[in-house]
This record gives structure tokens, sequence and C-alpha cells, in this order.
């Protein structure tokens, strides 16, 4: 199957801090990424969808301005937590799409632990 | 009521059972993922399906596209299966971006 990676896998960080996170297709070319956010015993919520070279769409009640996504490449999108606080400690994880078989398949990354102090 | 109802919530079970996990979805699909995720860790992907049955190991997934309906089963359950398991469903309401509708997961133990 077509890998995903996330990096870094866990990251602590000071309050006001900014924390980039990094999603890539390695195997594949992702037409499109989507970034989802986990909280403890919950299920997946949506942030957004990147597609490549324009800007992503953002799920109702998501600021734009505090999770930037950048989508530069067929392979790399990034999720960046400007600002952190305390409550946006969580579990991020990246999904890909791809056309590459001919059928819009999906593939998860490994997820980024974010815990900011 | 949620668009995809999991159920059981909590599954318990010895080392050898077979195990079934249910999956109902209320919205009109054009896939459905069954995805495993180990506490604290990533998400990956068992299946996808659109019709009928996929096999890989001692995993199977089934879909009942008229009612609106899939199985996991595991047979022979061993410790390692312990996880929770999610089905998603991507709706069929058209365009290319496929947004993913999540249940809330099965939680399985697996005793030795």
């Amino acid at each position: 199957g077509a890998v995903v990676s996330q990096h870094p896998s866990r990251v602590i960080c000071k309050s006001g801090t900014s924390v980039k996170i990094e999603c890539r297709s390695l195997d594949f070319q992702a037409t499109t990424m989507f970034w989802y956010r986990q909280f403890p015993k919950k299920s997946l919520m949506l942030m957004a969808t990147s597609n490549e070279g324009s800007k992503a769409t953002y799920e109702q009640g998501v600021e734009k301005d505090k999770f930037l996504i950048n989508h530069a490449s067929l392979t790399l999108s990034t999720l960046t937590v400007t600002s952190a606080h305390p409550e946006d400690s969580s579990f991020y994880i990246c999904s890909a799409q791809t056309r590459d078989r001919g059928w819009n398949e999906q593939f998860f990354g490994p997820g980024t632990r974010l815990t900011v102090l | 009521k949620n668009e995809v109802e999991q159920s059981p919530q909590n599954l318990t079970a010895q080392e050898g059972e077979f195990i079934t996990i249910n999956c109902s979805y209320s919205v009109g699909i054009s896939a459905l993922h069954w995805l495993q995720q180990h506490p604290g860790g990533g998400i990956v992907s068992l299946f996808m399906l659109s019709s009928g049955k996929k096999k890989h190991g001692r995993l199977i997934a089934t879909i009942n596209i008229q009612e609106k309906h899939s199985s996991l089963h595991i047979t022979a359950s061993h410790p390692r299966d312990s996880a929770v398991y999610i089905c998603a469903v991507r709706s069929n309401s058209g365009g290319s971006n496929y947004k993913l509708t999540f249940g809330k997961g099965t939680l399985l133990t697996v005793n030795p």
C-alpha cells in the first residue's frame, strides 16, 4: 500500500511558539491531503482539506489563521500551529488521496502528538 | 443520530475467538474504510471497499450496500489485535475530494 509519513511524531513546545508538522506521501502523488485532529478517546475531526497549489478549505469552526496549511507539492503538505496554546495539545493526523490507480484511495499518516506547555 | 454507527463500542475477547465489529451508515456512499488505531498510535488503513468482501490475512471485511451495513471480522484473534477499529464512509455526493465521516470506533481488547 501507499505510505504516508508525518514529521515529527511527537513535539513538545512552549505556549506562544509555532509548530510545523509535515505530511509526505512517499511513493505516490497526492492530489489532496486532509488534516485531522483527534482528542483523547474521540474520533477524528476533519480540520481542513488541501489541494496542491491552492488554498486549503477549512471546516467550520477551524481558525485558518491559527492552523496554517501549505500544500506546496504533490508529495508534501504542512500544518503550522501558530502561537500554540495548551488547548491546541492534541493528536494531529494527515491523510493523502491519490488517483494513481484510477481510484480515489485515502491513506493515513502515523500522526503527530503535540503537547503545548 | 450519527451518520455512522458502530457496535459494539467496547469488546473484550479471549485469544482465539472470532470477532465481529459492525458498522451501519445512513447516507449514500461511494466507499467504506475500516481503520485500526493502536493506543497512542497512528491510523492504519485495513480495507477500503465499495461492494462485496475483502480478505487480508485473518481480517475479513464485508459490505452490503442495500442494507447500508458493513462488518469487520477477525479470525483467531490475538492480543496484538487489541486496538480501536474505526469505520469511515465516503459519501457519493459528488466532487473529487471525498470527505470521510467517521464512526466513534470500537475498542477491542483481546486477552491471552
